[in-house]
């Protein structure tokens, strides 16, 4: 049972280059999220899904893409990555009635541009 | 829009005292939920307590449990016989249906336990 798989989990870039982190859930979760933690600043989120093909901006969400295009799986995109965007970022999801014990994080997502 | 505050500075908590960590928050949504959560320093979210905005009891879960006081918008964690595999951030979380259930986070507190 793997819960929610973040790839990769270390990645260095250079200013300018572009990556895309995977975030894959194995819960048949409808809600998907991403988020950022940077020390001091607890986790803020950056861009969510409600379900397959939607998306929505979070509270950071500059610099960053996202898709759906299936249930299990929700892409976090850097098109043009800054020094700024160095953090670690998380992933998770949750189930349509989400506002009960049901969030699971993935293990992280450690990126660091230089 | 959500807000949760944690302000307390880093704490050192001697082995098997208790020790309760703040967090209040503020919300205008009627109905919502209320998580704390712990980071050791290998770096995943490990989900300790749970409290709806609804329920008359406070919740527990072993030896966490959750001050839960609505009208002053204040959900304390409370650790009982704190051990020192409870060194680590914490972290409280609101969630809301309302807010599509998106977790909004405070920005933690650093606990560490001493022998």
């Amino acid at each position: 049972n793997a819960g929610v798989t973040q790839t990769p989990k270390f990645r260095v870039l250079k200013t300018g280059q572009s990556m895309t982190l995977l975030c894959a859930q194995d819960m048949n979760h409808e809600y998907m999220y991403w988020y950022r933690q940077d020390p001091g600043m607890g986790l803020r989120l950056i861009h969510y899904s409600v379900g397959e093909g939607t998306t929505a901006k979070g509270e950071v969400p500059d610099g960053y893409n996202v898709s759906r295009l299936k249930k299990q799986n929700f892409l976090l995109g850097l098109e043009s990555a800054a020094p700024s965007q160095t953090s670690v970022y998380f992933c998770a999801s949750s189930g349509q009635t989400g506002n009960t014990y049901g969030y699971t994080f993935g293990s992280g997502t450690r990126l660091t541009v230089v | 829009a959500q807000k949760i505050t944690q302000t307390q500075p880093g704490m050192f908590v001697q082995e098997k005292e208790a020790v309760t960590l703040d967090c209040t928050y503020d919300t205008s949504d009627p109905s919502y939920g209320l998580f704390w959560y712990k980071q050791p320093s290998s770096g995943e979210m490990i989900f300790l307590i749970y409290q709806g905005s609804y329920d008359q009891q406070n919740a527990t879960e072993g030896r966490y449990s959750l001050n839960f006081q609505k009208a002053r918008k204040s959900a304390n964690l409370v650790i009982s016989a704190s051990q020192l595999g409870d060194s680590a951030m914490y972290f409280c979380a609101m969630s809301s249906l309302y807010g599509n259930n998106r977790l909004a986070f405070g920005k933690g507190n650093q606990v560490v336990v001493i022998p």
